[in-house]
């Protein structure tokens, strides 16, 4: 089963639009850590966000923003005025701590295309 | 500081062959990372390596795939006599802790090789 679910393959918004890209998440941890990376034209991954599980405090980082919610498994990042600078591919993850497992699962990603 | 670091940055080979795929980690981080991303998709782990113990090689597809980390430090992947399934970008990622563990468990992802196999 897919421990991560990007249902949104792609999106695109038209530039200063608001944009939210949902994740979804299945683990049976009750210690487990979600990411954010994006993925630009360039190919080279960049980490944007790392949230554990024990905090469901929403993080705010510029235009970035991103809503950890426990109750639906789920961690949704939201760009807010999107530009054209966004425009990538963007993939949530999730590290369990219990099961043994050591590395990423990594949702499909999700392709945002911000037109100017 | 400086990143992690991959070469080549692409390697096209002839079905068959084998080929080297280098990783250079960020100093101090102990925990290294193989994924491979076939066009368009998400990324496979493949291996991790953590410290002095015994790798992960959960990940890896077939025994054609084997991997090294020397000193704690640069890793090469191999893949013995290629084939064509095999095309793909291969990622490293290096975190100063584990990804299992608390702490500073975020990954750092080199550029990545395009491997081409014809």
């Amino acid at each position: 089963a897919q421990k991560v679910t990007q249902a949104q393959t792609e999106i695109s918004v038209v530039e200063k639009e608001d944009v939210t890209l949902d994740c979804v998440y299945e683990t049976r941890d009750t210690t487990y850590y979600l990411f954010w990376y994006k993925q630009p034209p360039s190919g080279e991954l960049v980490f944007l966000i790392r949230r554990n599980s024990f905090d469901e405090q929403n993080e705010i980082s510029g235009r970035y923003s991103w809503n950890f919610q426990k109750s639906t498994s789920s961690f949704n990042f939201t760009i807010t005025a999107s530009q054209v600078v966004d425009s990538a591919v963007y993939f949530c993850a999730l590290s369990e701590t219990q099961t043994g497992a050591n590395n990423l699962f990594f949702g499909t990603g999700t392709r945002l295309t911000v037109i100017p | 500081g400086a990143g992690v670091s991959q070469s080549p940055s692409n390697k096209v080979t002839e079905k068959g062959k084998d080929v080297e795929l280098r990783c250079d980690p960020i100093s101090g981080h102990t925990a290294l990372y193989w994924y491979r991303q076939r066009l368009g998709q998400g990324l496979e782990f493949l291996i991790y390596f953590q410290g002095n113990s015994a790798p992960d090689k959960s990940g890896l597809p077939s025994d054609r795939f084997s991997a090294e980390r020397t000193g704690g430090s640069v890793s090469t992947l191999t893949i013995q006599r290629t084939q064509q399934e095999d095309s793909a970008v291969y990622l490293c990622a290096s975190s100063l802790v584990g990804a299992g563990t608390s702490g500073r468990n975020e990954q750092f992802f080199g550029p990545g090789t395009r491997l081409t196999v014809l």
